[in-house]
């Protein structure tokens, strides 16, 4: 059964400084998506980042990028320069062959002046 | 374009009463899941549907029916509400063709007392 698991429930980071979100995924598929979504305080769910199984080369948009490590079966999101706004709840989901789309159970993620 | 949009925002419900959440797209998406998020959790994805006429169990389906009888429409109904049923519930929708990323409503928060 495909599952995502984020083992960070909360990480601290100073303004302007990179941070990393992990990600690991298990399927036996060999077609598959991974997405990264930001919920802020609000509760919308916002779109970050998507990566195909069969793309070769890592994701980005914008200050995010998704390092796809496609082995060792990790997809984690990489956040350059963070600002105050960054300060959300994150989740990574994974898209399978049959279009079943599942979530993790967050990380949050509080960047600190 | 209005995108997802659900009905209501809030409701309190009884032990034992039942009800239908609507969720309502008018992006001609074909797939469109229903997920509920449990307080400081990640998200459950409850059923999902490929197409009119399709629907197909997630991870918590127990408790709660859907029907797709049009593109537009998925709701979701619950009988016999119970406690555990307290959530906030999205709604989302995606097509595989003009992008992977999902669509979020903004959510209905359910209390049963």
């Amino acid at each position: 059964a495909q599952k995502i698991t984020q083992t960070q429930p909360g990480m601290f980071v100073q303004e302007k400084e990179a941070v990393t979100l992990d990600c690991t995924y298990d399927t036996s598929d060999q077609s598959y998506g991974l997405f990264w979504y930001k919920q802020p305080s609000s509760g919308e769910m916002i779109f970050l980042i998507y990566q195909g199984s069969y793309d070769e080369q890592n994701a980005t948009e914008g200050r995010y990028s998704l390092n796809f490590q496609k082995a060792r079966k990790s997809a984690n999101l990489v956040i350059s320069a963070s600002q105050l706004g960054d300060s959300a709840m994150y989740f990574c989901a994974m898209r399978d062959r049959d279009d079943k789309i599942i979530f993790g159970k967050g990380t949050r993620l509080h960047i600190l002046p | 374009n209005a995108g997802v949009t659900q009905t209501p925002k809030f409701r309190i419900l009884k032990i034992g009463q039942s009800m239908t959440l609507q969720c309502t797209q008018d992006m001609n998406h074909n797939y469109m899941y229903w997920y509920r998020q449990d307080p400081g959790m990640g998200l459950k994805l409850i059923y999902y549907s490929v197409g009119a006429g399709i629907t197909d169990k997630g991870e918590v389906p127990n408790g709660y029916n859907v029907s797709r009888s049009t593109t537009e429409d998925f709701p979701l109904r619950l009988e016999l509400a119970a406690p555990s049923q307290t959530s906030v519930y999205f709604c989302a929708s995606s097509h595989r063709t003009s992008g992977p990323e999902q669509y979020f409503g903004p959510g209905t928060r359910l209390t049963v007392t």
